[in-house]
């Protein structure tokens, strides 16, 4: 596609519930990452896929937290038993092969855990 | 531990004027060093990528300085545009070239 599509824009959520997030890359990015910016702050590694080499995990902040790349394709984000400190802007993005390219990110969900 | 600064949360400047935005950084040995330009309610957009043995690099109405020794880059906009106001972010590997550690961000107003 193009551009780096994330669905839903926004989530609202209850606390104990659990959320999927999904990320489209641009068609042909080998390299898919995931990071949280939660409201006023930087960004936050959370996990990056290249190609069908096993993902770098080390950025997820707990069990709860998972993810899933399909090939090259479509990745989503699982977060189970929701907690409010997970409320933040989650951010997906692709590139061609790593940090040598740049990124390009999607627009992000927002999830709210009430 | 590992560090990325950006200055001051916020930067306001006059319209036409050249901002600069810093960013130091300390216990890295980064390959590159990437701009990005973030929008309220948007993602980050990438600018510009600078590597460790480029002194500078120009795009348009930007430079970007990358100081190994000081552990510093530099951010120019020259002739600055109200358009220009956004929030600033460097990011930088840790040598692995495979993911980027994000600095907080500067929030640039450039005022008409």
């Amino acid at each position: 596609g193009a551009g780096v599509s994330q669905s839903p824009s926004n989530k609202v959520t209850e606390k104990g519930k659990d959320v999927e997030l999904r990320c489209d890359p641009i068609s042909g990015h080998t390299a898919l990452y995931w990071y949280r910016q939660r409201l006023g702050q930087g960004l936050e590694f959370l996990i990056y896929f290249q190609g069908n080499s096993a993902p770098d995990k080390s950025g997820l902040p707990s069990d709860r937290f998972s993810a899933e790349r399909t090939g090259e394709s479509v990745s989503t984000l699982t977060i189970q038993r929701t907690q409010q400190e997970d409320s933040a802007v989650y951010l997906c993005a692709s590139s061609q092969q790593g940090v040598i390219y740049g990124y390009t990110f999607g627009s992000g969900t927002r999830l709210t855990v009430v | 531990s590992q560090k990325i600064e950006q200055n001051s949360e916020a930067l306001n400047i006059q319209e036409g004027k050249t901002a600069t935005l810093t960013c130091n950084y300390t216990n890295y040995s980064p390959a590159y060093l990437q701009w990005y330009r973030q929008d309220p309610g948007r993602g980050p957009v990438f600018l510009l990528l600078i590597r460790e043995n480029e002194k500078e690099k120009r795009k348009e109405r930007l430079k970007v300085t990358f100081d190994t020794t000081l552990k510093q880059s530099l951010f120019h906009i020259t002739a600055s545009q109200p358009a220009d106001s956004a929030t600033y972010l460097c990011a930088l590997d840790d040598g692995s070239a495979r993911q980027l550690t994000f600095g907080s961000g500067t929030q640039l107003t450039v005022l008409p």
